[in-house]
């Protein structure tokens, strides 16, 4: 069975220029979260779903983050426009049960912000 | 507020050596615990969780926790360390209602021949 994909696995991009990650959970999970990683630290939620509902955006900066989940299977995080702080590993993690189904998490992509 | 504190930043271990990674949890009287270990340029991997009963906890890859409610904390532990374990390792816990997951900072465990 395939893990969760993510693409791209590494983005370089200058300040101000839009980015987007792309994230297809394992098939069946309808839990779908999004997190993003500084270095040397560990991932922070940014959002959950439930199927293409999102329940939890509480920290995802929406003045220039925004996510959608069309038909409840893959998902799309974009950042527009990126700024330098933004450079970060950007993880995807999928669950078959919200709460205490286990998480299994894609390899992330890593964005560089120049 | 709710946090998870992973003492050691970095550890140094000979192979074959024992281990213990410290993680201290601050949220909840019934805590859902878990540890993660992530290689360079790959997911993190679940080894175990912790959710209730017996405190003492075995993961995959040899690795096993206990759960100590009265210090908070929930060390990850292996016997005997191989050169494949280099990597860094998250205790993370389950909060915001049982839908988040919170992370500690890392523990970035090295192994030396």
């Amino acid at each position: 069975e395939a893990g969760v994909v993510q693409s791209p696995r590494y983005k370089i991009i200058e300040k101000k220029q839009p980015v987007a990650f792309w994230c297809n959970p394992i098939s069946g999970h309808n839990t779908l979260y999004w997190y993003r990683q500084n270095l040397g630290q560990g991932p922070e939620l940014l959002i959950r779903y439930e199927n293409e509902e999102a329940v939890d955006d509480s920290q995802l900066p929406k003045d220039r983050f925004s996510a959608e989940r069309l038909k409840g299977v893959d998902s799309t995080l974009k950042i527009q426009p990126a700024e330098l702080g933004d450079s970060a590993v950007y993880l995807c993690a999928s669950s078959a049960l919200a709460g205490v189904g286990e998480q299994y998490f894609g390899p992330g992509t890593r964005l560089t912000v120049t | 507020a709710q946090s998870v504190t992973q003492p050691d930043i970095h550890i140094t271990v000979s192979e074959g050596a024992s281990l213990e990674l410290r993680c201290n949890y601050s949220y909840g009287a019934t805590p859902y615990l878990f540890w993660y270990v992530q290689s360079p340029g790959q997911g993190l991997q679940l080894l175990l969780k912790y959710f209730s009963g017996d405190t003492l906890v075995q993961g995959i890859k040899g690795f096993e926790a206990e759960f100590k409610r009265s210090q908070s904390s929930f060390n990850l532990r292996k016997p005997s360390v191989h050169w494949s374990d280099a990597a860094e390792y998250f205790c993370a816990q389950l909060t915001g209602g049982g839908n988040k997951l919170t992370f500690g900072t890392g523990t970035q465990l090295k192994v030396e021949l």
